[in-house]
């Protein structure tokens, strides 16, 4: 089965600074997912990607797929401590098998 | 709000009993997932439904089931319920299920007693 490996698991930064988040994959991905959480609550949809070298964009963060479909990264450009919580990658196995998994997340704490 | 509504939002129950949860995707959304999320396992894949079928299934236990009705809306049943049940549960919901986007419920938060 498929398995994502995020890093790092944990990440603390100062405000203003950026930061990056890995999300490999042990198989190629056909459908790469990134999600923010709060503590105990809902996932929140961030993007999705699909096609090796796609990038998108929303507000201050940056995902990217890289062209083999095996890694994608998640940027964010001058965070803020609203940019804290567990951000999640998650991906759909390729075939027959739509299981939507995901990594074991990266928790971001931002300090003012 | 995702638009995917799960109820009830907290749930307090004794072992060896029995609890359903809800789920009602978004207004045309075709398939449900379920997730588990516990501090040691992460968020586990459960179950997938499109359109009332299975399509997918996970690291589901015997003692769970779960279903998608005519009206789409979902039902994860969980008995025999043991401590280890306690957790998140979440349901999300996609348009197809496969490659698009899929949008989460404020889960529900099961303790066993």
């Amino acid at each position: 089965s498929q398995e994502l490996e995020q890093s790092p698991q944990s990440l603390i930064v100062q405000e203003g600074k950026n930061l990056t988040i890995n999300c490999t994959s042990s198989k190629t991905l056909y459908g790469l997912y990134w999600y923010k959480q709060k503590y105990g609550e809902g996932l929140i949809f961030l993007m999705m990607l699909q096609k090796g070298g796609e990038e998108k964009s929303h507000e201050k963060i940056t995902a990217k797929l890289d062209e083999k479909k095996q890694q994608s990264s998640l940027h964010i450009t001058a965070s803020q401590p609203s940019h804290a919580g567990i951000y999640l990658c998650g991906a759909v196995s390729g075939g027959s098998n739509y299981k939507l998994t995901f990594g074991k997340g990266t928790l971001l704490t931002v300090n003012p | 709000d995702s638009g995917v509504t799960q109820t009830p939002k907290h749930l307090i129950t004794a072992t060896g009993q029995r609890v359903t949860l809800r789920c009602s995707p978004r207004s045309g959304d075709l398939s449900v997932y379920w997730y588990q999320q516990s501090l040691d396992q992460g968020l586990q894949f459960l179950i997938q439904y499109y359109n009332g079928e299975e399509r997918a299934k996970g690291n589901i236990l015997e003692r769970f089931s779960a279903q998608q009705f005519p009206d789409l809306h979902s039902e994860l049943n969980l008995s025999s319920l043991e401590l280890g049940d306690s957790a998140l549960y979440f349901c999300a919901s996609s348009v197809t299920g496969m490659n698009t986007e899929a949008f989460f419920g404020q889960g529900t938060r099961l303790t066993v007693v």
